[in-house]
């Protein structure tokens, strides 16, 4: 079984640029999460999604992040314009349908994409 | 809002030991703890997941368990190699019906040989 895909798997840009990042989940997972981890931090969640619907996006920046999954499948999230401190490495997630007694709820996580703001 | 910490932070033990890697949270009303292993510039990688209903788990080498009442899980980690230094992650399944992962900060453990 293919795991979470992620790329790029390093972006370095200067301040005030934009970027985006990819994600494709595990097949027939229908939750996807996008973290931040902050170096010396634990993986903070940004937003999720069930399908292509947002389910919590109330740590999300909005007014320079944002996240799409139109198709309930793969997802990308885009930062504009970046800051110094959006230095991080952003980690996508899926699972199966949380609360599914099949899935157990674990969460499987890609490599993640370092992100370098100069 | 959920919180959770681990205890300590950073750990050195020579190869052969025996360690406990602790985690606390503030909120028992969870769905599972998951623990997760990160080697430097990578992602996570899970090593075991608890059941809320569940007192243990064991993979190998690893034991973890978890007191719901209390707030606490740990991580048991025996006969120690130098290919288990890393960071380990404990994170609280919980939310409310969003089934959503807190962290907390990690543990970085170094193994000398």
């Amino acid at each position: 079984e293919a795991g979470v895909a992620q790329s790029p798997r390093y972006k370095i840009i200067e301040k005030r640029q934009s970027v985006a990042f990819w994600c494709n989940p595990i097949s027939g997972h229908a939750t996807l999460y996008w973290y931040q981890q902050i170096l010396g931090q634990g993986p903070k969640l940004l937003i999720q999604f069930q399908n292509n619907g947002v389910v919590d996006d109330s740590q999300l920046p909005k007014d320079r992040f944002s996240a799409e999954r139109l198709k309930g499948v793969d997802s990308t999230l885009k930062i504009q314009p970046a800051k110094l401190e959006d230095s991080a490495v952003y980690l996508c997630a899926s699972t199966y349908t949380p609360g599914q007694a099949s899935s157990y709820n674990e969460q499987f996580f890609g490599p993640g994409t370092r992100l370098t703001v100069l | 809002k959920q919180e959770v910490t681990q205890i300590p932070a950073a750990l050195s033990v020579p190869e052969g030991e025996n360690l406990v890697l602790n985690c606390s949270f503030t909120d028992s009303a969870i769905y599972n703890l998951q623990w997760f292993r990160q080697d430097p510039g990578k992602g996570l990688t899970s090593l075991l997941l608890i059941q809320s209903s569940q007192r243990e788990q064991t993979s190998g080498r690893l034991n973890a368990s978890l007191d719901k009442s209390s707030g606490r899980s740990t991580l048991y980690i025996a006969a120690s190699q130098p290919g288990d230094s890393a960071t380990y992650l404990c994170a609280a399944n919980s939310g409310a019906g969003s089934y959503q992962l807190t962290f907390g900060k990690g543990t970085k453990l170094s193994v000398i040989p």
